[in-house]
């Protein structure tokens, strides 16, 4: 009931296309659903955020768009650029936990490498 | 500038040696994590420390050792009895558990 689950693994997309990753959870104590972008090498780094009081989200290029009936979560990013290209990581927690639970850790999904070609 | 700074970027070991990784942050951040990265496996929580002095196991503890002796630093022991420590680890921070982390650079290790 932990679990994000993560699709496709990998994606690779035109540049000027539409790239779309998609998360389910199970768990509805979750209330903040995070995504991370990854260049090699590198840390993860926050990329957008989304609470469940909200259908859609949108920064820029990049939109989440949040399910709470189906328990699903989503990253589109619009105009897709060889630049985007990094392994994208959804997450999800239940916020700020009592000391010493772990429910309110975040979970990450396996990652799905995008691939923007030019 | 605010952040995490882990250190070295590159480790090499020997098989039977510990090494310690080291994870600094001037967030002033309550609570630290170690994550261990392999290709294909995601993000997988080895230790994580809500406040000074205390942390818990995360998923994959075995082989692993940390202390929580400052608020700024949490560091990260590979111990001999890891069998397969050649990973990227990342260590991260945040205001409280669950929200908003920021991550360091990582440490790649290599076990040679």
């Amino acid at each position: 009931q932990q679990q994000v689950k993560q699709s496709p693994q990998s994606l690779i997309v035109q540049k000027g296309g539409i790239s779309i990753i998609n998360c389910a959870y199970e768990n509805t104590a979750f209330d903040y659903f995070p995504w991370y972008q990854q260049f090699p090498g590198k840390g993860p780094a926050l990329l957008i955020a989304i609470r469940p009081d909200v259908s859609e989200k949108k920064e820029g290029r990049f939109t989440i768009s949040f399910n709470k009936s189906a328990k699903q979560f989503s990253l589109h990013i619009m105009d897709s650029q060889p630049g985007d290209s990094a392994t994208y990581f959804c997450a999800a927690s239940s916020g700020p936990m009592n000391y010493g639970g772990s429910q309110g850790n975040l979970i990450f999904g396996k990652g799905t490498k995008l691939s923007v070609k030019p | 500038d605010g952040g995490i700074t882990q250190s070295p970027k590159y480790l090499f070991r020997k098989e039977g040696q510990n090494v310690t990784l080291s994870c600094e942050q001037n967030l002033n951040h309550d609570a630290m994590y170690w994550y261990r990265q392999d290709p294909g496996q995601g993000l997988r929580l080895i230790y994580y420390s809500q406040i000074v002095n205390d942390f818990q196991k995360g998923d994959i503890a075995e082989g692993y050792s940390v202390s929580r002796e400052k608020k700024e630093s949490f560091p990260l022991t590979v111990t001999s009895a890891q069998k397969n420590p050649t990973a990227f680890y990342l260590c991260a921070s945040s205001v409280g558990s669950g929200y908003g982390y920021t991550f360091g650079s990582g440490t790649r290790l290599t076990v040679v």
